[in-house]
């Protein structure tokens, strides 16, 4: 696609369910991050695939987050049981080339609430 | 430790004023070096990037940024603000060639009329 797409855009959840926030990267790049915003903390490395395969995910808050990417392609981050402290804006960045570091072409974030 | 610091957290300034927007990282061998912008409500855009060669680097919008290896810098600079540049500015370093992007706090420009 033209850019890297979210969804979904805003998602309400309940303390305790799971989310899924999904990530459809710019056809062919083959590197893809997930960052987490939240107000007044910049933004937080979670995790980075590069194909299907997750050479750093230092950056996961907790065994209750986890991510995968299929098909080099689309990404799936996952946060079992939400705590009211999940609630920030996630953003997912995919990059075409680990040759020449161009940059991330963002995703407009899934903003997550947790009540 | 692999860090990024942007000096300011709240930059005021009147429109058609200069500003510059501080950014220090902490020292590497090489580094690559970013500055995005996010506008209310939007996602992050790149604004300019120092891969290597001349330290100084033009960008988007008429911004402007020097790299500085002695220093540790890569500070922004705009001779002359508009309303419309009122946004939030992160500057970011790569370490490794095709590795994750490490992001500054953040630094809010507010352009005054």
């Amino acid at each position: 696609g033209a850019g890297v797409s979210q969804s979904p855009s805003n998602k309400v959840t309940e303390k305790g369910k799971d989310v899924e926030l999904r990530c459809d990267p710019i056809s062919g790049h083959t590197a893809l991050y997930w960052y987490r915003q939240s107000l007044g903390q910049g933004l937080e490395f979670l995790i980075y695939f590069q194909g299907n395969s997750a050479p750093d995910k230092s950056g996961l808050p907790s065994d209750r987050f986890s991510a995968e990417r299929t098909g080099g392609s689309v990404s799936t981050l996952t946060i079992q049981r939400t705590q009211q402290e999940d609630s920030a804006v996630y953003l997912c960045a995919s990059s075409s080339d680990r040759g020449r570091p161009y940059g991330y072409t963002f995703g407009s974030g899934t903003r997550l609430t947790v009540v | 430790a692999q860090s990024v610091t942007q000096l300011d957290s709240q930059v005021p300034v009147f429109e058609e004023a200069p500003v510059e927007l501080r950014c220090n990282y902490s020292s590497s061998v090489s580094v690559y070096l970013f500055w995005y912008v996010q506008y209310p409500n939007q996602g992050l855009q790149l604004l300019l990037k120092y891969l290597s060669g001349s330290t100084l680097v033009k960008g988007i919008n008429g911004f402007e940024a020097e790299f500085n290896k002695s220093q540790t810098s890569f500070h922004l600079r705009k001779p002359s603000v508009h309303i419309s540049d009122t946004a939030e500015y992160f500057c970011a370093v790569m370490y490794n060639q095709g590795g994750k992007l490490i992001f500054g706090q953040g630094t809010e420009l507010s352009v005054k009329p």
